[in-house]
């Protein structure tokens, strides 16, 4: 059975802290690994990775992937209120006819708060 | 933002009854999921669609049906709702199986009394 494991469950950091969010993974013929982040709506795309070792990076989020050890980071630096959230990892695995499908198999994600 | 629209976005229903949930695209991808999203376990994906009338399980699909005769629709039926269907479902929407990225849309959330 594919699992995702998220870490820490839920972090409370003040302003201008940096965070590193962890995802583990343990999945049969692996594709991809996504983050997204959710606040009170819809999950929200961020990044997706799929070779080791290269950082893709957007503003103050950064994230990179190592498949032979199977987790990925997700890095916040100078956070801010804006950045509370539950973050999600997904990893992507093809499934069905044909591998028609790419399944997301989801962790349970990181709850975080930022406080002024 | 893509363009994928959930009706109703919120419903109270009793149980025994039967629910359908609508999930409309303007995007003309090709692929789309229905998942549901409870405390604790996250977004588990319920059934999912990779052409017109092309549909399959995926780890929660004991209880729902789902049905896409267009490209821009995929609904998913409760045939008889239960309390434990209660949950927040979202849709979601990819380009192609290689794609991976998958756009969600806005939820609805589902009680079942």
């Amino acid at each position: 059975e594919d699992k995702v494991v998220q870490s820490p469950l839920s972090l409370v950091v003040h302003e201008g802290d940096t965070v590193t969010l962890n995802c583990s993974y343990e999945v049969t013929n692996f594709r991809s690994l996504l983050w997204y982040k959710q606040e009170k709506k819809a999950p929200t795309f961020l990044f997706m990775l799929t070779s080791s070792g290269i950082e893709k990076k957007s503003g103050r989020l950064s994230s990179i992937l190592d498949k032979k050890e199977l987790f990925s980071i997700l890095n916040i630096t100078a956070t801010q209120t804006g950045d509370s959230a539950i973050y999600l990892c997904a990893v992507g695995v093809p499934r069905g006819f044909n591998n028609a499908g790419n399944m997301l198999t989801f962790g349970g994600g990181t709850r975080l708060m930022v406080k002024p | 933002d893509a363009g994928i629209t959930q009706s109703p976005r919120h419903k109270v229903t009793e149980t025994g009854t039967p629910v359908t949930l609508r999930c409309h695209q303007t995007e003309n991808h090709r692929y789309m999921y229905w998942y549901r999203q409870d405390p604790g376990h996250g977004l588990r994906l319920i059934h999912y669609s990779y052409g017109v009338k092309d549909t399959d399980k995926g780890e929660v699909s004991d209880g729902y049906s789902v049905s896409r005769s267009k490209t821009e629709d995929f609904l998913l039926t409760l045939e008889s709702a239960t309390s434990s269907q209660t949950s927040v479902y979202f849709c979601a929407i990819s380009e192609s199986s290689w794609a991976d990225t998958q756009y969600f849309g806005p939820g609805t959330r589902l009680t079942v009394l």
